[in-house]
C-alpha cells in the first residue's frame, strides 16, 4: 500500500523559510520520479517541481524558479522542498505525488500540508 | 509553453446522465502525455486516465478518455454520487508538468 505523508507546512511571515518533508512508504522510493504539486486556497493545480528517482535532475515552477529547492533522500524514503523567500501568493496546500512510471503521470498523492504566508 | 483550457467551466447534471469535458491544448500535443485527475473537496486528486485515454488502476470503464492533437475529451458514462468534484488534464513527461484550470461537475 503507497503512501505519501507531507509535514512541515504552518504560518510563515513574507521573506522566511520553510522546508516541507513527504515521508513515502509501499513502494521502492527509490526507483520513481516525485513531484511537488500546490493549490491555493478555491483555486486550481499548479505544479511546482519534479526531481528523478536519483536526484539527477531537478525542474521547476517559472514562479517558483530561484527560490525552491526540491531534494530527496533515497536512504529515508523521503522528499523535501525548501522554500526560501516565501511571499503571500505562495499560501496553498503543498501535495506530493509520485510517477507511475519514469516520465508518466501522477499515480499517488500525498494528504497535502498547508502553507500560509501572512505576517 | 503549452496551455490547456479545459471547457466548460461548471457542468451540473444528475446521477445516471452523461457528462462530456473537455481539454483544448494552445498546440499540438502528445497524446501519450495527456492526463486526467479527479479531485473531492477536501481531498488530494487521484489519476484517472493516462496516455489520454488508458484508464488508471481501478478506475472503472464508466470513465473514457479520447483526443488527439489539441483537443480531448474524459467522458464519464452513468453518473455515480461520487463522481462529481472537479476535473483537471494534465500534460506530463517533460517540464512544465501544466494543468488546465478544471472543471467543476456538480450535482444537478
Amino acid at each position: 500500500q503507497v503512501h505519501l505523508v507531507e509535514s512541515g507546512g504552518g504560518v510563515v511571515q513574507p521573506g522566511g523559510s520553510l522546508r516541507l518533508s513527504c515521508a513515502a512508504s509501499g513502494f521502492s522510493f527509490s526507483g520513481f520520479g516525485m513531484h511537488w504539486v500546490r493549490q491555493a486556497p478555491g483555486k486550481g493545480l499548479e505544479w511546482v517541481a519534479f526531481i528523478r528517482y536519483d536526484g539527477s535532475k531537478k525542474y521547476y515552477g517559472d514562479s517558483v524558479k530561484g527560490r525552491f529547492i526540491i531534494s530527496r533522500d533515497n536512504s529515508e524514503n523521503t522528499l523535501y522542498l525548501q522554500m526560501n523567500s516565501l511571499r503571500a501568493e505562495d499560501t496553498a496546500v503543498y501535495y506530493c505525488a509520485k510517477e507511475r512510471l519514469t516520465g508518466s503521470a501522477f499515480d499517488y498523492w500525498g494528504q497535502g500540508t498547508l502553507v500560509t504566508v501572512s505576517s | 509553453e503549452v496551455v490547456l483550457t479545459q471547457s466548460p467551466g461548471t457542468l451540473s447534471l444528475s446521477p445516471g446522465e452523461t457528462a462530456t469535458l473537455s481539454c483544448r491544448a494552445s498546440q499540438s500535443v502528445t497524446s501519450s502525455y495527456l492526463a486526467w485527475y479527479h479531485q473531492r473537496p477536501g481531498q488530494a486528486p487521484s489519476l484517472l486516465i493516462y496516455g489520454a485515454s488508458s484508464r488508471a488502476t481501478g478506475i472503472p470503464d464508466r470513465f473514457s478518455g479520447s483526443g488527439s492533437g489539441t483537443d480531448f475529451t474524459l467522458t464519464i458514462s452513468r453518473l455515480e454520487p461520487e463522481d462529481f468534484g472537479v476535473y483537471y488534464c494534465q500534460l506530463y513527461g517533460a517540464s512544465p508538468y501544466s494543468f488546465g484550470q478544471g472543471t467543476k461537475l456538480e450535482i444537478k
